[in-house]
């Protein structure tokens, strides 16, 4: 079974300009939650999105905005990138069926300069 | 949502045993409590979940008291590739819809 997948592994950007991270969900999985992990501090919570919706969201100004498509694969935007930006961006999967067990991509390394 | 409390790093020898506790002492009745492990510049990876008492699977044992406001999870004979963070998470019944992972437990095994 293939795992969480996302894209592109490492991004480099400057200040102000805008990120595209992608992710494709296991086979099956409708949930798909993003995550923020900057140097040395844990997992932030950014995003949920199930069935198509945004269904929840962390403690993130709206630049940082998303979407889930129909084949429930999502993209995490960031607009106007700071340089707090800068961290290990985290895709994660679960199936309806199961409320607890997220299933995390390998995340994307972005940086700001 | 139940705020959790771990040790920021252990050490520890391989071959020995390791247990990590957290606690989580506003634990709603209907949360599960679930531990996951994470290597560098990798997503974190599902190792336990229990409700109450004593959970074992092929990877580790997570211990549970009666009152449920702390959990233990123990590794066996640990091993250099057992060396990560864990983090341990008190979740609403729901799902993990808002929650934050914390910083965990950094464990370094040592030859």
């Amino acid at each position: 079974e293939a795992g969480v997948t996302q894209s592109p592994t490492h991004l480099i950007k400057t200040r102000g300009q805008q990120a595209t991270l992608r992710c494709s969900p296991i086979s099956g999985h409708t949930s798909v939650y993003w995550y923020q992990q900057a140097l040395g501090l844990g997992l932030q919570f950014l995003l949920w999105y199930d069935e198509g919706e945004e269904r929840n969201r962390g403690n993130f100004p709206p630049r940082f905005s998303g979407r889930q498509f129909p084949n429930y694969s999502s993209e995490l935007n960031v607009n106007a990138l700071e340089l707090e930006d800068s961290a290990l961006y985290l895709c994660a999967s679960r199936p309806s069926t199961d409320p607890y067990e997220q299933y995390f991509g390998p995340g994307t390394r972005l940086t700001v300069t | 949502l139940a705020k959790t409390t771990q040790p920021i790093s252990m050490d520890s020898y391989e071959g020995q045993e390791v247990n990590i506790t957290c606690s989580h002492n506003n634990i709603a009745t209907n949360d599960y409590i679930t531990w996951y492990q994470q290597f560098p510049s990798q997503g974190p990876r599902f190792i336990i979940q229990g409700y109450k008492t004593k959970v074992t699977n092929e990877v580790a044992s997570l211990f549970i008291p009666a009152d449920r406001k702390s959990s233990t999870l123990s590794l066996p004979r640990v091993s250099l590739s057992d060396t990560a963070v864990y983090y341990c998470l008190v979740g609403l019944s729901g799902g993990y819809q808002k929650v934050t992972f914390g910083i965990g437990t950094k464990l370094q095994v040592i030859p």
